[in-house]
């Protein structure tokens, strides 16, 4: 079976742009979760998303957006990017949103800001 | 909020020593527990998770975490590591009630052969 898929996997913008990223989950998974890795640091929770619905946030500006499609997969939006976006942004996915589920995480795709 | 720490930052190993490294969370509720392990050029793998029960959960490759609720700790352990165990360590932590985890900074072992 297919794990969870990232694309792109690199991405190069520069200060100012939108960024879309895009993640498939593992068939069968219904909940994505995204953070986002900066060097030399653990993982930070931006989103999770279950049904299409948004079911957690973290303490990201607005800037930051996602959304969830009918087959489950969810995009990344990323505006007015800024130098300190510049990460490595995971995608994970699971079964359901409850916390006994383990989520099983994508290659991420790393973006540089420039 | 629940936060997570891990108090190593890099721990250097020679082949075969024993390994413990520590986590501590800060959250009132109840927790699930996770270790992940992020291998040089691999996304993260689960090592091993504590939900409820057994505090000392064993998971792949040899890995035992203990959960000793009374000092807020779910500290990794190996008894023997190999130069395949060189990687990065996250310990993770989510409320009982939904999986938005929250990760300590990781910890990166480098076994010498």
């Amino acid at each position: 079976d297919a794990g969870v898929t990232q694309s792109p996997t690199h991405l190069i913008k520069t200060r100012g742009q939108h960024v879309t990223l895009r993640c498939s989950p593992i068939s069968g998974h219904k909940s994505v979760s995204w953070y986002q890795q900066v060097l030399g640091q653990g993982p930070q929770f931006i989103f999770q998303y279950y049904e299409k619905e948004e079911r957690g946030r973290g303490n990201f500006p607005d800037r930051f957006s996602a959304r969830q499609f009918p087959n489950y997969s969810s995009e990344l939006n990323v505006n007015a990017l800024l130098l300190g976006d510049s990460a490595l942004y995971l995608c994970a996915s699971s079964l359901n949103f409850r916390g006994q589920e383990t989520q099983y995480f994508g290659p991420g795709t790393r973006l540089l800001v420039l | 909020a629940q936060s997570v720490s891990q108090h190593n930052h890099h721990v250097i190993l020679s082949e075969a020593a024993s390994l413990e490294l520590g986590c501590n969370y800060s959250y009132g509720g109840t927790v699930n527990l996770f270790w992940y392990v992020q291998y040089p050029g691999q996304h993260l793998q689960l090592l091993l998770k504590y939900f409820s029960g057994d505090p000392l959960v064993k998971g792949i490759k040899g890995f035992e975490a203990e959960f000793i609720k009374s000092k807020f700790s779910f500290n990794l352990r190996k008894p023997s590591v190999q130069w395949s165990d060189t990687a990065e360590y996250f310990c993770a932590v989510n409320a009982f009630t939904n999986n938005d985890m929250r990760f300590g900074a990781g910890t990166r072992l480098t076994v010498k052969p």
